[in-house]
């Protein structure tokens, strides 16, 4: 069974408006932590905002908010207001396990996010 | 520039040929992982160190595959007789110890011919 699973490979969003990107798990490990990540084009893995199993608020980072629904395991990331500069792939990963356990990630096959003018 | 760097950003190697790759982490970082990724998916995991020592080199794919980190600093990663499906993009990353938000380099593109 896929870890991680994004189910959406692409998405067009309008500037300005906001667009959800879905993420389920799989873990049966009561501490684990969840990350979104950015890919431009360029390559580089760009870290957006996490969310530990034991956080009791969903996380927020400026434009982007993460719901997290524990029973569902499924850790949307919500961006808001989109601007051109948003258009890249997205990449939910997931650790397993507390911090002091390592630990490495395992991601999603990621969705693919176009901003139109 | 602070953050991770990867050399080189590209390599074409032969089919046999054996390369290296090289990753200088955040300064005073004290985790370091490499993952691979194919064309169109997302990353793998390949292997973990904690400082100096290879904690996890649970994602290596073959034998042929080996990375070390011999200072806790600058990590390399060799592959020894390259076949076409190495070819893929290895990404370095480094987090400041276990467990915290890892911070990723720009990556090396590997194509096998």
């Amino acid at each position: 069974a896929q870890k991680i699973t994004q189910t959406q490979p692409g998405m067009f969003v309008q500037e300005k408006e906001a667009v959800t990107l879905d993420c389920t798990y799989d873990t049966s490990d009561p501490s684990y932590g969840l990350f979104w990540y950015k890919q431009p084009s360029s390559g580089e893995m760009i870290f957006l905002i996490y969310q530990g199993s034991y956080d009791q608020q969903n996380a927020t980072e400026g434009r982007y908010s993460l719901n997290f629904q524990k029973a569902r395991k499924s850790a949307n990331l919500v961006i808001s207001a989109s601007q051109l500069g948003d258009s890249a792939m997205y990449f939910c990963a997931m650790r397993e396990g507390n911090k002091a356990a390592g630990n490495k990630l395992t991601f999603g096959g990621g969705t693919r996010v176009l901003v139109k003018p | 520039g602070a953050g991770v760097s990867q050399s080189p950003r590209y390599k074409v190697a032969k089919r046999g040929q054996d390369v290296a790759l090289r990753c200088d982490p955040i300064s005073g970082h004290v985790s370091l992982f490499w993952y691979q990724q194919a064309l169109g998916q997302g990353p793998e995991f390949l292997t973990y160190f904690q400082n100096e020592a290879q904690l996890d080199k649970s994602g290596l794919p073959s034998d042929r595959f080996f990375a070390e980190r011999p200072e806790g600093s600058v990590s390399t990663l060799k592959i020894q007789r390259t076949q076409q499906e190495d070819s893929a993009v290895y990404l370095c990353a480094s987090s400041l110890s276990s467990g915290y938000e890892q911070f990723f380099g720009p990556g090396t593109r590997l194509t096998v011919l």
